[in-house]
């Protein structure tokens, strides 16, 4: 099984201020990662994913995350923040090969919020 | 290429009535996953469908809900005898694949209010 922890619920930031979001994962066998951000009353969008390869991942928006399989986590930085990056952001895992499929198992969500 | 689509955006019922949740994958995709996300949480896998199967259910209540994905038509998660932890937001997700590696593309997602 896995499990996904995103260490801060709420991330308060100013306008191009850079800006961290921090996930955390536990698995038993490895894993696939993502990050998801979700604007008011939409569906998820996929920021971008990590499946093999250079730990450094960059994804749309100007988001990126880098993969630290020691420290089992997958934190979503971007250097300068603007107001419509204001939205709720998920990581999430799903497990590699196995019965799992795809389904995915996702933390509780950070909201960022960038003020002017 | 249009999105998946789910309908209704939004659904009120009473405690006891029926719920039924439409979704309609992308275009060429066969793979549908459907989550719930609670207030004040995150998502949680409830069930991954293929065309007329039902592959993994095992985040899905035992009782009171189903769901299928036909030959034709839409992906449907039904709710019987709804109660007020039922609402919640309901979103779909489609993949080209089952593999994990597999992008999944939600949709704008069902938010049920139980009164």
């Amino acid at each position: 099984a896995q499990s996904v922890t995103q260490l801060d619920s709420q991330v308060p930031v100013f306008e191009e201020a850079p800006v961290e979001l921090r996930c955390n994962y536990s698995s038993s066998v490895s894993v696939y990662l993502f990050w998801y951000v979700q604007y008011p009353n939409q569906g998820l969008q996929l920021l971008l994913k990590y499946l093999s390869g250079s730990t450094l991942v960059k994804g749309i928006n100007g988001f990126e995350a880098e993969f630290n399989k020691s420290q089992t986590s997958f934190h979503l930085r971007k250097p300068s923040v603007h107001i419509s990056d204001t939205a709720e952001y998920f990581c999430a895992v799903s497990a590699y090969g196995g019965t799992s499929y795809g389904k995915l198992t996702f933390g509780q969500g950070t909201i960022l919020t960038v003020h002017p | 290429n249009a999105g998946v689509m789910q309908n209704p955006r939004h659904l009120v019922r009473r405690r006891g009535q029926e719920a039924r949740l439409r979704c309609s994958p992308m275009k060429g995709h066969s793979h549908v996953y459907w989550y719930r996300q609670l207030p004040e949480e995150g998502l949680k896998f409830m069930v991954y469908l293929q065309k007329e199967n039902i592959i993994d259910e095992s985040g899905m209540p035992k009782e009171r809900f189903s769901a299928e994905f036909p030959k034709e038509g839409p992906s449907i998660l039904r709710i019987q005898q709804v109660v007020r932890g039922d609402s919640a937001a309901y979103f779909c997700a489609s993949s080209p694949g089952l593999a994990g590696s597999d992008t999944q593309y939600f949709g704008p997602g069902t938010r049920l209010t139980v009164l």
